[in-house]
Order: C-alpha cells, then sequence, then structure tokens
C-alpha cells in the first residue's frame, strides 16, 4: 500500500527558532499534499494544500509567512514553522494523494509532534 | 458546505460489546465516505471507506454502510477486542476534489 513518511517524529525547539518538517511519499507519486494540525483530543484542521511545482493554498486563519510550505518533487513536501512559539506546539500530520486513484484516497504520515519551550 | 458530525466519545465499553459510532454528514455534492483510526502517538489509517450511495466498507470486522437517505455512515463492529481501541475520525470527500473534512473525533475505550 501507500505509504507516507514524516520527519522528525518530533521535535522540541526554543521559541524564536524556526523548524522544518518532511513529508515524504515513499512508493507513489504524490500529486497533492496536506498539512494538518491536529491539538490535543481534537479533529485535524486543514492547514493548506499543496502541489508540486505550485504556490501553497492555505486555508483561512492560517499565516502563510509564519507555515511555510513547499512542495518541490513529487515525493517530497516541507512544512516549515518560522520563529516558534509556544503556542505552535501541535501534532502536524501531513497526507497525500496518489494521482491515479479515482477516489481521492488521502494517505497520512505518522505526525510530527512539536513542541516549542 | 460539507461538514461531518459524529457522536462525542469517549465510547467506554467490555471486550465482546457491540459498537456503534455514529456519523452524519452534510454535503453539496456526492461525496466519497470515509472512517480512519489513530491509535495513540501515530497517525491516522484509513479503516473503510465507500464511494457511493448503499455502498458497505468492511474491514477487520468494522463495517459501515453509505445511507444517502439518512445522510449517515455510521460505523459499527459486532465485537470489539481491546486492541480497538483508537480514536475514530469519519470524513467525506467530495469526488474530483481532494480536500477532506472530519468529524471531531470519537475515541473508544475497550476494557478487558
Amino acid at each position: 500500500g501507500a505509504v507516507v513518511s514524516q520527519h522528525p517524529s518530533w521535535v522540541i525547539c526554543k521559541s524564536g527558532t524556526s523548524v522544518k518538517i518532511e513529508c515524504r511519499s515513499l512508493d507513489f507519486q504524490a500529486t497533492t499534499m496536506f498539512w494538518y494540525r491536529q491539538f490535543p483530543k481534537q479533529s485535524l484542521m486543514l492547514m493548506a494544500t499543496s502541489n508540486e511545482g505550485s504556490k501553497a493554498t492555505y486555508e483561512q486563519g492560517v499565516e502563510k509567512d509564519k507555515f511555510l510550505i513547499n512542495h518541490a518533487s513529487l515525493t517530497l513536501s516541507t512544512l516549515t514553522v518560522t520563529s516558534a512559539h509556544p503556542e505552535d506546539s501541535s501534532f502536524y500530520i501531513c497526507s497525500a494523494t496518489d494521482g491515479g486513484s479515482s477516489y481521492n484516497e488521502q494517505f497520512f504520515g505518522p505526525g510530527t509532534r512539536l513542541t516549542v519551550l | 458546505g460539507n461538514s461531518v458530525t459524529q457522536m462525542e466519545g469517549p465510547v467506554t465499553l467490555s471486550e465482546e460489546a457491540f459498537l456503534t459510532i455514529n456519523c452524519t454528514y452534510t454535503a453539496t455534492g456526492y461525496p466519497s465516505l470515509f472512517w480512519y483510526v489513530q491509535y495513540p502517538g501515530e497517525g491516522l489509517q484509513l479503516l473503510l471507506k465507500a464511494t457511493k450511495a448503499d455502498d458497505k466498507g468492511s474491514n477487520k470486522g468494522f463495517e459501515a454502510t453509505y445511507r444517502k437517505e439518512t445522510t449517515s455512515f455510521h460505523l459499527e463492529k459486532g465485537s470489539v477486542q481491546v486492541s480497538d481501541s483508537a480514536v475514530y475520525f469519519c470524513a467525506l470527500s467530495e469526488h474530483n476534489f481532494n480536500k477532506f473534512y472530519f468529524g471531531s473525533g470519537t475515541k473508544l475505550n475497550v476494557k478487558p
């Protein structure tokens, strides 16, 4: 089956620093990748949608200058949290769709736990 | 607009009990419906899906039927196990659109 990996699985950083999270599709070409944020005991909140080679589309209320998304290839998307603050601490999950799927199924990565001190 | 509503948890059951987690949806078109499961500390895994009305998705003893007349996609399992303890998310996706809409999740606790 389609596998999506994320790196790192967890990260702790100091307030004011930037953190980059990678999302890779391991055995398929991901035409579209998605970034979600999940707060404790809550559902996933879609942050942005990215298509390979084009600018990401951000959901309302998500700061595009703070959450930089790059989708440089069909197998890699990165989320950079710039000038992180404690309120950015969260579980970040990426997902990807296989352009060949007719049902738009999303394959999810295992998530990255970000803690900002 | 599109939205998914699912029953609030947590749901606590004894092993071998019958499980139902209710899910209803609102959609402007003809969506595909999904159930995802999230184990502690992990990402979401697809549990089952249905792409059109009256389809039944099933996997690992779980099943859900796409009911267009009641706009529902309730998750059921006849006999739960301790290993089924997780958070379950109902979701929809419109055909030809990549955007998913998730319910708030229902935590299931199964006690031995």
